[in-house]
């Protein structure tokens, strides 16, 4: 099976801008979960998709958004990039049950100057 | 606050040295995961513990699980160049999929 395929691997982007992520998770799972990893604070959740649906979502203003498309595939959207965006973005994928293991894409790595 | 908390958050060690990394909580959780993160890439998951006391082992990597599910322990045995990264810990959300990730420790094996 192959894996989480995240595009693009790395970004540079500037203050205002608006940027767009893909993830495509593992066949079959219809979980994606994206996640912003930074030194400071680690790993943070931002939402999680099912089925089209946002199922789930942390705290993170509305300037991050998602979709979800019929076959899985999942996009994150930021508006507006603060430099406090340049992180690294995960996503990450599972078949949906509840607490089943998360298998993570390599990442995007996301620099705002 | 974390919900997770790792320590120590930083390890350097010689070759052949044992080491042990702890992720508390105060609150319980249903399981938790052990992952392995190296730069420029997503973390891989090493094990999950799902019953308390539970002890599990991965060749020279010794996983525990507290009585109350509080709080796991993660023992590497003779430490290798190639166990440097970053151990997270994660633990459940009580509802959905959405899951809690420790602060991590980033181990460095000097050969």
């Amino acid at each position: 099976k192959a894996g989480v395929t995240q595009t693009p691997r790395y970004l540079i982007k500037t203050r205002g801008q608006q940027v767009t992520l893909s993830c495509s998770p593992i066949s079959g799972h219809r979980s994606v979960s994206w996640y912003q990893q930074t030194p400071g604070q680690g790993l943070q959740f931002l939402f999680e998709y099912f089925s089209e649906t946002q199922r789930n979502k942390g705290n993170f203003p509305g300037r991050f958004s998602g979709r979800q498309f019929s076959n899985s595939r999942s996009e994150m959207n930021v508006s507006t990039l603060e430099l406090g965006d340049s992180a690294l973005y995960l996503c990450a994928s599972s078949s949906g049950r509840a607490r089943e293991t998360q298998y993570f894409g390599p990442g995007t790595r996301l620099l705002v100057l | 606050t974390q919900l997770l908390e790792q320590s120590p958050q930083f390890l350097s060690i010689q070759e052949g040295e044992n080491l042990t990394v702890y992720c508390n909580s105060s609150s319980v959780f249903s399981s938790l995961q052990w992952y392995r993160q190296e730069p420029g890439e997503g973390p891989v998951l090493l094990v999950t513990v799902v019953t308390g006391g539970e002890v599990k082992k991965l060749k020279r990597l010794t996983f525990q699980f507290g009585d109350a599910r509080k709080d796991s322990s993660l023992h590497i045995t003779a430490a290798q160049p190639g166990d440097t990264g970053l151990y997270l810990c994660a633990g459940p959300a009580n509802t959905g999929n959405q899951f809690y990730f420790g602060t991590g420790t980033s181990l460095t094996v000097i050969p």
